[in-house]
């Protein structure tokens, strides 16, 4: 059973178009983080969002969190081929030392020139 | 300004084989977990260690796997009696220690691919 449950799974899109991923759970998270791993390499983190209904920008990359802590979206503006990847939310719960983090199954996305 | 390090990078043993996987963190950073990963899926969570110290390992099977963070040297993973279920690829990741600051972000190694035949 995920405790994150990322969707859509896969997204096969063209260049230039938008797209949004959706990360959702019934569970409250202290704060949730973005990642994209590329074919044979680990996750690189993207960003962090902490307070609810917070919203940040990177480029054409855009992360909101809901405002009771349970949901995020991605939404990629223009998408190009560079964007393709596995994108993983990842919900922490901070625990008496350092975070212990769960991860959602991904959403594989493939921007076609 | 090394990066987390794993080695190796791929590592094929037979069932019934024993295989270690190392992982260096980034300098300064004493916190290490250990995640697996099967081909398109996420990450699951395994074992979460401080030097010397095993702080969390619900994610990790109790039989035939163990983890180690000793005061000098790599984090090792360590599968014993391997079977073709534990193919997959394992990733560790280091952080920072930052109490009150909430969740500090994790840095990934490449990875370990292990393939059991």
């Amino acid at each position: 059973t995920q405790l994150l449950e990322q969707s859509p799974q896969f997204l096969s899109i063209q260049e230039g178009e938008n797209l949004t991923v959706y990360c959702n759970s019934s569970s409250v998270f202290s704060s949730l983080q973005w990642y994209r791993q590329e074919p044979g390499e680990g996750p690189v983190l993207l960003v962090t969002v902490v307070t609810g209904g917070e919203v940040k920008k990177l480029k054409r990359l855009t992360f909101q969190f809901g405002d009771a802590r349970k949901d995020s979206s991605l939404h990629i503006t223009a998408a190009q081929p560079g964007d393709t990847g596995l994108y993983l939310c990842a919900g922490a719960r901070v625990g008496n030392a350092g975070n212990m983090l769960t991860f959602g199954g991904g959403t594989r996305l493939m921007v076609k020139p | 300004n090394a990066g987390v390090m794993q080695n190796p990078r791929h590592l094929v043993r037979r069932r019934g084989q024993e295989a270690r996987l190392r992982c260096s963190p980034m300098k300064g950073h004493s916190h290490v977990y250990w995640y697996r990963q099967l081909p398109e899926e996420g990450l699951k969570f395994m074992v979460y260690l401080q030097k010397e110290n095993i702080i969390d390992e619900s994610g990790m099977p109790k039989e035939r796997f163990s983890a180690e963070f000793p005061k000098e040297g790599p984090s090792i993973l360590r599968i014993q009696q391997v079977v073709r279920g534990d193919s997959a690829a394992y990733f560790c990741a280091s952080s920072p220690f930052r109490p009150g600051q909430g969740a500090s972000p994790l840095h990934f190694g490449n990875g370990t691919r292990l393939t059991v035949t």
